[in-house]
């Protein structure tokens, strides 16, 4: 079946280190990737998405291209803040039509400390 | 704030015993979502509606879980029966279906503990 596995946590990084968070997953079909990030005591929220191979999504300065031979989505931030500390869900859609049924990897816990 | 809210936060529970629970989607929203976490997993999809139309249910939803939609605006989702296996957070999300990828808005969930 369709999944998504992601790097365990937590992570911990200094501020202003770079981060990566590892993604991959697999299907049957060519899927939309997304990252949501849910801060502590908060709903999850859309950070970025990408619909198609190659496509980049991009928000608050995290990156994440969708690498359709590596079937990857690794999250990415040149410099970390301490705002940044959540937990990171990466998840896919299969169907156009229905993009809010989604398949979610596990979480990473980011850590970032002054 | 005019987010997705779920209501009660927080519901402890004796096994056996049933429980409901609300969500408000965001108003001019006609999809809405529920899922269901466990500690240390990511959310696992339970159903969805489009308006008050209960589109699909996962296998995960037994029969003891019902969810309704009752005039396409808020929703409720009742567990019958309580199991400790029902113990997790409940996740409404909602989104404005207009037949592209969907960026769904999620409420801060209703914790529930099966005593």
């Amino acid at each position: 079946g369709n999944s998504v596995t992601q790097m365990e946590g937590p992570v911990t990084l200094s501020e202003e280190a770079f981060l990566t968070i590892n993604c991959t997953y697999t299907a049957t079909g060519y899927p939309s990737l997304f990252w949501y990030v849910q801060y502590p005591g908060e709903g999850l929220q859309l950070l970025l998405k990408a619909t198609k191979a190659d496509d980049k999504g991009s928000n608050k300065g995290f990156e994440a291209t969708y690498r359709k031979e590596t079937t990857s989505f690794h999250l990415e931030k040149g410099s970390v803040q301490v705002s940044d500390s959540a937990v990171y869900f990466c998840a896919l859609t299969m169907l156009y039509n229905q993009g809010g049924k989604l398949i979610f990897g596990q979480g990473t816990e980011l850590s970032v400390k002054p | 704030d005019t987010g997705v809210s779920q209501d009660p936060r927080h519901k402890i529970t004796k096994r056996g015993q049933n429980v409901t629970f609300r969500c408000d989607p965001i108003s001019e929203h006609n999809r809405l979502y529920w899922y269901r976490q466990t500690l240390g997993q990511g959310p696992e999809f339970l159903t969805y509606f489009q308006n008050e139309a209960q589109l699909e249910k996962s296998r995960l939803l037994s029969d003891r879980f019902s969810a309704e939609r009752p005039k396409g605006s808020f929703s409720t989702l009742e567990i019958q029966r309580t199991e400790q296996g029902d113990s997790a957070m409940y996740l409404c999300a909602s989104s404005s279906y207009r037949g592209r990828v969907e960026k769904l808005f999620f409420g801060s969930g209703t914790q529930l503990s099966v005593l």
